[in-house]
């Protein structure tokens, strides 16, 4: 089955304990992204990939870190997270630009 | 002034109305428009896909997009319960990938 998975789908951690929110997809796809989702606000892009080895910042990339080592994989990293990164995030990948991105099911992040 | 504004309800609509659904934008170099619908707790999936001005129809669900004012829109006809959902707007026109709306939550009351 084609699918984006998200690990974990739910986690609760303390200000400052850095932390990896792992991305998975098995379509080959070329692009990969990351996304915060808040109330009011709607999805906010935090980090984008083209390809291996090559990512770039979206709309809000303050405090997080993403690498993209492997196709198939793309990480995000707060490597001091703080409460204002509580929120629901979404990674995504798609074939190309502009082509319909795939979604995984979301991690629920609290900072506390 | 944001890139993409969405109409951002709540709305809550009798099963089989008509939902109309809208979005504006500010950037000319938007060129794709989507929407996604996104049921609570998962994550969201496309529902209509458009490049070009005028309407797309897919069953009950027609994406409207008008270039020239800048405005986008999703129709429902014969709304039914199991088309609550969120649905957000989605553009892009550059290897960022996509530009959401905030989003408009649907409630459709059988």
């Amino acid at each position: 089955e084609a699918q984006v998975t998200q690990n974990p789908r739910y986690l609760i951690t303390v200000t400052g304990k850095k932390l990896t929110v792992t991305c998975s997809q098995n379509m080959n796809h070329e692009y990969m992204s990351w996304y915060r989702q808040d109330p009011g606000l709607g999805l906010r892009q935090i980090y984008y990939s083209m390809n291996v080895e090559v990512t770039d910042k979206g709309d809000v990339p303050e405090g997080y870190k993403v690498s993209r080592k492997e196709k198939r994989n793309f990480p995000l990293i707060l490597e001091s997270p703080s409460p204002n990164q509580t929120s629901l995030y979404f990674c995504a990948s798609s074939f190309g630009e502009n082509t319909e991105a795939f979604f995984g099911q979301g991690t629920r992040l609290t900072v506390v | 002034q944001k890139e993409v504004e969405q109409d951002p309800g709540p709305l809550s609509v009798p099963e089989g109305a008509i939902v109309s659904l809208n979005c504006t934008y500010s950037n000319s170099a938007f060129q794709y428009f989507m929407w996604y619908r996104q049921y609570s707790r998962k994550g969201p999936e496309l529902l209509m896909y458009t490049y070009s001005s005028g309407n797309k129809e897919d069953g009950r669900f027609t994406a409207q997009v008008d270039k020239s004012s800048k405005y986008i829109s999703l129709f429902i006809r014969d709304s039914q319960p199991s088309d609550s959902a969120t649905y957000l707007c989605a553009l892009s026109g550059s290897a960022r990938q996509l530009t959401f709306g905030s989003g408009t939550q649907l409630t459709v009351l059988p």
